[in-house]
């Protein structure tokens, strides 16, 4: 049981590059969601899904897509890097948002963008 | 959407000493409430939760207090000790809708 698993840990991308951060749970978690930490700010909620083949976005979404094509993966896409997305970012699972287990995050994905 | 605001950003006690962290939420229909604890390097974890059906809810050295009217909700630690050291991170949630989280404190217990 691997839980939360997010590739890679860390990326360095050049201004304009794309990228996709990878998010794959092996728990039979319904909801899934983005997150990116950044110092002084928190966990800033990017896009979340509900389950399989729907998507939503929550407070930060511009300059990222996402996917839900599979109860297991849920990854996230940058579209054109910008300095101002360098951050850590986090996916998490849940049986739901509010579950009494709480979120399972993954270790996190440091990206720098140059 | 909703927006969570938390308090201090840093914080620091002596071993032992009682630590409280407040947080604030703006949308009344928000009705869970949990508790996320990050040590350095490693992701958030969940500690506490309490819904808006009970004021308080205590597990062992962690209790967590609602006031509704107020809208705002607090994370008490009793007895600290270095372990609990981390940054924690107090999230609001409407049913079946997406987390808002704070802003986070650190916490300093020294020795």
């Amino acid at each position: 049981n691997a839980g939360v698993t997010q590739t890679p840990k860390f990326q360095v991308l050049k201004t304009g590059q794309s990228m996709t951060l990878q998010c794959a749970q092996d728990m039979n978690h319904e909801y899934m969601s983005w997150y990116r930490q950044d110092p002084g700010m928190g966990l800033r909620l990017i896009h979340y899904s509900v389950g399989a083949g729907i998507t939503d976005q929550g407070e930060v979404p511009n300059g990222y897509n996402v996917s839900r094509s599979t109860t297991e993966d849920f990854p996230l896409r940058l579209l054109s890097a910008a300095p101002s997305q360098t951050s850590v970012y986090f996916c998490a699972s849940s049986y739901g948002p509010q579950s009494i287990y709480g979120y399972t995050f993954g270790s996190g994905t440091r990206l720098t963008v140059v | 959407g909703e927006n969570v605001e938390q308090h201090p950003s840093t914080l620091s006690v002596q071993e032992g000493d009682s630590a409280v962290i407040k947080c604030t939420y703006s949308d009344s229909a928000s009705n869970y409430f949990p508790w996320y604890k990050q040590e350095l390097g490693k992701r958030p974890q969940l500690i506490i939760d309490i819904r808006s059906n009970v004021g308080e809810k205590k597990d062992q050295r962690i209790a967590v207090t609602l006031n509704k009217t107020a809208k705002h909700f607090s994370l008490h630690i009793t007895e600290t000790q270095p372990e609990d050291s981390a940054v924690y991170f107090c999230a609001a949630s409407i049913e079946n809708n997406d987390m808002r989280f704070g802003a986070g404190t650190r916490l300093t217990v020294k020795p």
